[in-house]
């Protein structure tokens, strides 16, 4: 059974800083891993998607990388905004259709 | 685009009642949905995967008598709260699964329903 862990819980850093949020999964065989962005009520907002044969994927100041062997993700938000502050969520698929299973998010406060 | 829609965004009923919650893809097809439940500052929780034309399969410990789950087109998807009490509050986010050609496959989500059963 997939297990996805996500640490540290929360997370406040000035803004500017870097931001580096951290994913572990225990089964290796994952089809894809997902980051999401998730407001105070709000539903998911998809960042990023990364295929099991891809080892990072881009968007803007958003990097995201995978490591199968390792059973890790990374998310990487440069020069952070107050506007980042959301929990941020992981998930990983086991197969095309298949359900996702999530982390319990990183809460990330970025402070003016 | 993969725009996901629900309906209501809010509900707040009686305890007792049943309540109803749509989940559409706008602009594709999905046959397959996935309906999730959120408690506060805590992690999705996958209750059920819904399949278009067939029934639904729950997970562990999620009453499928409680949660009726009906995939009737490619498009739609509903959960029904039957008889609910205040323990069923709580914030229902569905997903809709769109292929993307050659292996690639991502769950779109929906903006969530928040529920309140008094």
């Amino acid at each position: 059974k997939q297990e996805v862990t996500q640490i540290p819980a929360a997370l406040s850093v000035p803004e500017g800083e870097n931001l580096v949020l951290n994913c572990s999964f225990t089964d290796s065989a994952i089809y894809n891993l997902q980051w999401f962005r998730q407001d105070p009520g709000k539903g998911l907002t998809s960042l990023l998607l990364i295929q099991s044969s891809q080892r990072e994927q881009t968007s803007g100041r958003l990097n995201a990388s995978l490591d199968k062997s390792s059973g890790r993700s990374t998310l990487y938000i440069a020069a952070s905004q107050p506007g980042d502050s959301a929990t941020y969520l992981c998930a990983g698929g086991k197969a095309a259709g298949n359900k996702l299973t999530f982390g319990g998010g990183t809460r990330v406060l970025v402070k003016p | 685009g993969a725009v996901v829609s629900q309906h209501p965004s809010r509900v707040i009923c009686k305890s007792g009642t049943s309540v109803k919650i749509e989940c559409r893809s706008l602009d594709f097809q999905a046959t397959t949905m996935f309906w999730y439940r959120q408690f506060p500052k805590q992690s999705l929780m996958l209750m059920a995967t819904s399949n278009e034309g067939s029934k639904a399969t729950y997970e562990q410990g999620v009453e499928k008598d409680k949660f009726l789950i009906n995939h009737a087109s490619l498009t739609l998807s509903t959960l029904t709260v039957t008889s609910a009490h205040p323990e069923d509050s709580s914030f229902y986010i569905c997903s809709a699964g769109k292929a993307a050609g050659g292996l690639s496959y991502e769950q779109y989500f929906g903006p969530g329903t928040r529920l309140t059963v008094t």
